[in-house]
């Protein structure tokens, strides 16, 4: 079974509207989970990452993710999109109950932002 | 400053021809990783290393080799072997305590 899976493999928003990306995970414990950019040509820069403690997580950029475990889930929202947030982004696990200490990313969702 | 450098930036090769992927780090990391990028796939773990001496297969190990001699560097070869090998290949390393990876900007092979 996939680790991560990210819902829409295409995201495009007018400039200031709602950004949502979703990601849903499968572990039989709640895993590390992270989401990285990445811009063209380049490596991934990490926006931000859940461990443990608050399920809210803020990143950079305005980014913020919640970890719901009840569904799974760690949808990556911005609340106003603006043209340099266009990039690809990745949702990543690190599963906790394996003893593989590598992230499984998901297939990415590349966001185009519209004037 | 402290990174990642993968080198060469863009590769070309014929085919038939091994080719070995240049990555180093001066971030103290004990862990090291290598992904390869297809468009539309995500990242597939191909090699990882937890420590100097010691690597571990990933997904996609198939046709490619790696060594960890030193703690700074984890080369990448992509063998003969490798039937499908023109990609995006990107190197990793982590501090391992939370398991976030920095990566280096990633090297672009094209066999002709």
């Amino acid at each position: 079974a996939q680790s991560v899976t990210q819902l829409g493999s295409h995201v495009s928003v007018s400039e200031g509207a709602l950004v949502l990306l979703r990601c849903n995970y499968s572990s039989s414990v709640p895993p590390y989970l992270f989401w990285y950019v990445q811009y063209p040509n380049q490596g991934l820069q990490l926006l931000l990452k859940y461990t443990t403690g608050a399920t809210l997580v803020k990143g950079i950029n305005g980014f913020e993710a919640e970890f719901k475990k009840s569904e799974t889930s760690f949808h990556l929202t911005k609340p106003s999109a603006h043209m340099s947030d266009a990039a690809e982004y990745f949702c990543a696990v690190r599963r906790m109950d394996t003893g593989r200490r590598a992230l499984t990313f998901g297939s990415g969702t590349r966001l185009q932002v519209q004037p | 400053d402290g990174g990642i450098t993968q080198s060469p930036k863009y590769l070309f090769r014929k085919e038939g021809q091994n080719v070995t992927l240049s990555c180093e780090q001066n971030l103290n990391h004990d862990a090291m990783y290598w992904y390869r990028q297809d468009p539309g796939q995500g990242l597939r773990l191909i090699y990882y290393s937890q420590i100097v001496n010691d690597f571990q297969k990933g997904d996609i190990a198939e046709g490619y080799s790696v060594s960890r001699e030193k703690k700074e560097s984890f080369p990448l070869t992509v063998t003969s072997a490798q039937k499908n090998p023109t990609a995006f290949y990107l190197c990793a390393s982590s501090p391992g305590s939370t398991g976030e990876l920095f990566f280096g900007e990633g090297s672009r092979l094209t066999v002709l």
